[in-house]
């Protein structure tokens, strides 16, 4: 069974600093690969997807994702980080194959100084 | 415009009780989803439903139920069954299955057991 591991639970950045959010996961085969956000209180908004093709992966906000299959991984980055960005972010996954089932990370939720 | 209607966005319900949470899109997709989200566990899904008329149970099924009478509208009942009901729940929306397309989610709805 799949599975997904965001092993960062809390960060902290100071604005204008880069960014980088881990995500691992288990598969036995490529898998589809998102990153959603969420903001307090409100639903998940996607940030990118990965399904086949390019590795590196540019999604909306500035923000990019890099799928690395000999280590599983699927980070999210973004070379400048804005106060607006603090929110928490999440990582999942789904079997190539199966019907409507991702699987969420437990979240990183990010905190930006001034 | 088109989105994910959740309702209500707060609510309390006493132990033994059963309650509805609301979910309506007027996106015209067939895929539905409900998500529950505590704390450091991520999203875990309930149930979903890929057409009218059908639905199948996700991770944590126990203690739920639902509906999809209308391709619109997908209600989520929390029964007495369920033992700890008190979590934030999440509904999503998918025209296909969302390994393809993006899955939009609506505001959620937060339950407390008083």
């Amino acid at each position: 069974a799949q599975s997904v591991t965001q092993p960062d639970i809390h960060i902290t950045v100071s604005e204008g600093a880069s960014l980088e959010l881990r995500c691992n996961y288990s598969y036995g085969a490529t898998p589809y690969l998102f990153w959603y956000v969420q903001s307090p209180g409100q639903g998940l908004q996607l940030l990118l997807k990965y399904f086949s093709g390019d590795t590196l992966v540019q999604g909306i906000k500035g923000f990019e994702a890099e799928f690395k299959r000999s280590q599983s991984s699927f980070n999210l980055r973004k070379p400048s980080v804005h106060w607006s960005d603090a929110a928490e972010y999440f990582c999942a996954v789904g079997a190539r194959g199966a019907t409507n089932k991702l699987i969420f990370g437990t979240g990183t939720l990010l905190a930006v100084q001034p | 415009d088109g989105g994910i209607t959740q309702s209500p966005k707060y609510l309390f319900r006493k132990e033994g009780q059963n309650v509805t949470l609301s979910c309506e899109q007027n996106l015209n997709h067939d895929a539905m989803y409900w998500y529950r989200q505590d704390p450091g566990q991520g999203l875990r899904l309930i149930y979903y439903s890929q057409i009218v008329n059908d639905f199948q149970k996700g991770d944590i099924a126990e203690g739920y139920s639902v509906s999809r009478e209308k391709k619109e509208s997908f209600p989520l009942t929390v029964t007495s069954a369920q033992k700890n009901p008190t979590a934030f729940y999440l509904c999503a929306s998918s025209s296909r299955g969302p390994m393809n397309t993006e899955a939009f989610f609506g505001q959620g709805t937060r339950l407390t057991v008083v």
